[in-house]
C-alpha cells in the first residue's frame, strides 16, 4: 500500500517563528488532506489539497503531486498551534492513510 | 459540517468481553473508516466502507469486525477483548462535495481492556 512520511518527527518553536512541515508519499493519490490534533485529541481539518495552494490564515498549504510531496506553513506561530499535524492521503483503493504526525510545540 | 457521533466516550471492560463501538452520522455520507490510534501516535486503519453493504478491511490487523447495514451507522465489534485493545478508536466520514472532499471525525472512544 501507499506509504506516507512526514519529517520532522517533532518540533519545538518559540512564539512568533515560522515552520514548515513536509510529507511526502510513495504513489500517486487521489486526494491528501492536513489535519491538526490538537491536546485534547479532537482532529480538525485543515486543508484538503491534492495539488496546488491553498491558505487559510496563517497557515498555508502546497502539495506538487508530480513530485509526491505536500508542504504546511505555519507563519507568527502561538501557543494555540501546538499539536500533532498529520498528512493523510487517499490512495487508488479508496483506502485513506494517515502519517506519523509531526507534534509542535510553541513555547510563550 | 458533518456531524459524527460515537458512544461510548469512554469504557473500560474485562478480558473476554463481547463489545460494540456504536458510530452514527447524520449527513449521509457514503464512506465511513475506523481508525485506531495511541496518544499522540499515528492513526492505523482498521476498518472503512464504500456505503450499505460495503466493508473492507484496513492496514492494520484486527480482530475487530464491522456492519453497514444503513448509511447512518458503522458499528465496530470486538468479539472476545484483550488488553492489547486498549487504545482510542476513531470513527469518520467523508463525502465529494463537488469541489473538495474532507473526512470528519467524532470525538473518539477510548477503551480500556483490564
Amino acid at each position: 500500500g501507499i506509504q506516507v512520511e512526514q519529517s520532522p518527527p517533532d518540533l519545538i518553536l518559540q512564539e512568533g517563528a515560522n515552520s514548515t512541515l513536509r510529507c511526502n508519499f510513495s504513489d500517486s493519490v487521489n486526494n491528501l488532506q492536513w489535519f491538526h490534533q490538537n491536546p485534547w485529541g479532537q482532529l480538525i481539518n485543515l486543508f484538503y489539497i491534492p495539488s496546488g495552494t491553498k491558505q487559510n490564515g496563517r497557515l498555508s498549504a502546497t502539495t506538487v503531486a508530480t513530485e509526491r510531496y505536500s508542504l504546511l506553513y505555519i507563519s507568527s506561530s502561538q501557543t494555540t498551534d501546538s499539536g500533532v499535524y498529520f498528512c493523510a492521503v487517499e490512495g487508488r483503493d479508496d483506502k485513506i492513510i494517515f502519517g506519523k504526525g509531526t507534534r509542535l510545540h510553541i513555547l510563550p | 459540517e458533518a456531524d459524527i457521533y460515537q458512544t461510548p466516550r469512554y469504557l473500560v471492560i474485562g478480558t473476554g468481553k463481547k463489545i460494540t463501538l456504536e458510530c452514527s452520522q447524520t449527513m449521509g455520507h457514503d464512506k465511513m473508516y475506523w481508525y485506531q490510534q495511541d496518544p499522540g501516535m499515528e492513526l492505523h486503519l482498521i476498518h472503512y466502507s464504500y456505503g450499505v453493504n460495503s466493508t473492507e478491511k484496513g492496514d492494520l490487523s484486527s480482530e475487530s469486525t464491522v456492519s453497514r447495514i444503513r448509511t447512518e451507522h458503522f458499528p465496530l465489534t470486538l468479539e472476545s477483548a484483550r488488553p492489547s485493545h486498549t487504545s482510542q478508536y476513531l470513527c469518520a466520514s467523508s463525502a465529494w462535495t463537488g469541489r473538495h472532499e474532507k473526512l470528519f471525525f467524532g470525538s473518539g472512544t477510548q477503551l480500556s481492556v483490564l
